[in-house]
């Protein structure tokens, strides 16, 4: 069956320091990976998302992502994080074909900037 | 370009009550998503439809909850009778087709008391 792990329940960084945030999926053909934030009281927005080719993906806000199958992972990386980067993150694997393209979504990785 | 709206923002009931949920997705989506994320946990996809027809509703509980999406534009889900468990928001998400990126509303978020 399809599933995400997110490790990382609450992460906490200085601003201005590096991140990643971990991902892990289980799928048996190539998955279509999604990465979500979610700000308090607001949807979802999409960061980025790798269906097929170069395995380093760029998203907006200064995100990138590696998809490496070996390991099954779709990391989320930022250089420097900013005080706005504050919220939920949501890694999500698609099935990519058929009649549905259904997200089957990871628990979240709640992110906390210190000044 | 408009998102994809939903109503009411918030919704507090008590269990054995009904409600509903209403979403416009975009303008010219197809594909439109209903999603339960309860607290702590990452969004699950209730039914999806394509146009007017129901495409997946394998996890809605469909002996309280039922959707609809009359003329393949607006959507509403409904729950009745609610219980405690039901407790969440629920997010509306839609996409041009189905293999396409999904755009999520703010969600309603409901509380069963």
């Amino acid at each position: 069956a399809q599933s995400v792990t997110q490790p990382d329940i609450h992460i906490t960084v200085s601003e201005g320091a590096s991140l990643e945030l971990r991902c892990n999926y289980s799928y048996g053909a190539t998955p279509y990976l999604f990465w979500y934030v979610q700000s308090p009281g607001q949807g979802l927005q999409l960061l980025l998302k790798y269906f097929s080719g170069d395995t380093l993906v760029q998203g907006i806000k200064g995100f990138e992502a590696e998809f490496k199958r070996s390991q099954s992972s779709f990391n989320l990386r930022k250089p420097s994080v900013h005080w706005s980067d504050a919220a939920e993150y949501f890694c999500a694997v698609g099935a990519g074909g058929g009649a549905t393209n259904k997200l089957i979504f990871g628990t979240g990785t709640l992110l906390a900037v210190q000044p | 370009e408009a998102g994809v709206a939903q109503s009411p923002r918030y919704k507090i009931i008590e269990k054995r009550q009904s409600v509903a949920f209403w979403c416009n997705p975009i303008s010219g989506h197809a594909t439109l998503y209903w999603y339960q994320q309860i607290l702590g946990q990452g969004p699950k996809l209730l039914i999806q439809f394509q146009n007017n027809g129901v495409v997946d509703d394998s996890q809605l509980p469909k002996d309280r909850f039922s959707a609809e999406r009359l003329k393949g534009v607006d959507s509403t889900l409904k729950i009745q009778p609610a219980k405690l468990e039901d407790s969440a928001v629920y997010l509306c998400a839609s996409s041009f087709t189905k293999q396409d990126t999904q755009y999520f509303g703010p969600g309603t978020r409901l509380t069963v008391l």
